[in-house]
């Protein structure tokens, strides 16, 4: 299983550019989500899904679209980019029963720099 | 609301135990996760508590109190390769958005040799 794959590891973008970052994951899981990290400011959560076709708003959702076709994929698009999105993305995936809901794997990160 | 604080730095040294702290002000919550970052890489997960008490994996210990609002990561035998960011995570009963899985800030882990 290659788990959790994230596209593309690095990325410069112009203010007002808009971009996808691709996520997908060959375990199955039902939980998909988006994170980005600042430095101090630990993993705050984009939008999260609980399945094919269901997507919902975390905590930073502004300026990020989501959408959710099949099992496996779960892009995220940037609408018009913004340097206050200079950030690391990370896609997280999970089963939701019992203990594996709280086993989030990771993909490796997109680290997105917006000038 | 909620809130996890973690002290933002540890030092220690090889061979050494250390303690991270996690103390959190919240209502009701499913359990304690614990994840580790290296510089650069992705989080994995160390371990869960799901109820109080310890659970021991490995090197690693992770402990619960919920009456304290308070849990720990506990590591022995300090290697090296243990420097890393060490993040707290609850996932807090509700619904939605408010459900999903809340970090703290982060402890950065420091080993000396």
């Amino acid at each position: 299983n290659a788990g959790v794959t994230q596209t593309p590891k690095f990325q410069v973008l112009k203010t007002g550019q808009s971009m996808t970052l691709q996520c997908a994951q060959d375990m199955n899981h039902e939980y998909m989500s988006w994170y980005r990290q600042d430095p101090g400011m630990g993993l705050r959560l984009i939008h999260y899904s609980v399945g094919a076709g269901i997507t919902d708003q975390g905590e930073v959702p502004n300026g990020y679209n989501v959408s959710r076709s099949t099992t496996e994929d779960f892009p995220l698009r940037l609408l018009s980019a913004a340097p206050s999105q200079t950030s690391v993305y990370f896609c997280a995936s999970s089963l939701m029963t019992g203990r594996s809901y709280n086993e989030q794997f990771f993909g490796p990160g997109t680290r997105l720099t917006v000038l | 609301g909620q809130s996890l604080e973690q002290p933002s730095e540890v030092t220690a040294v090889e061979g050494a135990i250390v303690q991270i702290n996690c103390t959190y002000q919240t209502s009701g919550f499913y359990g304690l996760s614990w994840y580790q970052q290296h510089d650069g890489g992705a989080p994995t997960f160390l371990s869960y508590n799901a109820l109080d008490g310890l659970e021991e994996t490995g090197r690693f210990s992770s402990f619960l109190s919920r009456s304290d609002s308070y849990g720990y990561l506990l590591l022995q035998e300090l290697q090296m390769k243990d420097s890393a960011s060490y993040f707290c995570a609850v996932r807090l009963h509700g619904s939605g958005s408010a459900r999903q899985l809340t970090f703290g800030s982060g402890t950065q882990l420091t080993v000396l040799p």
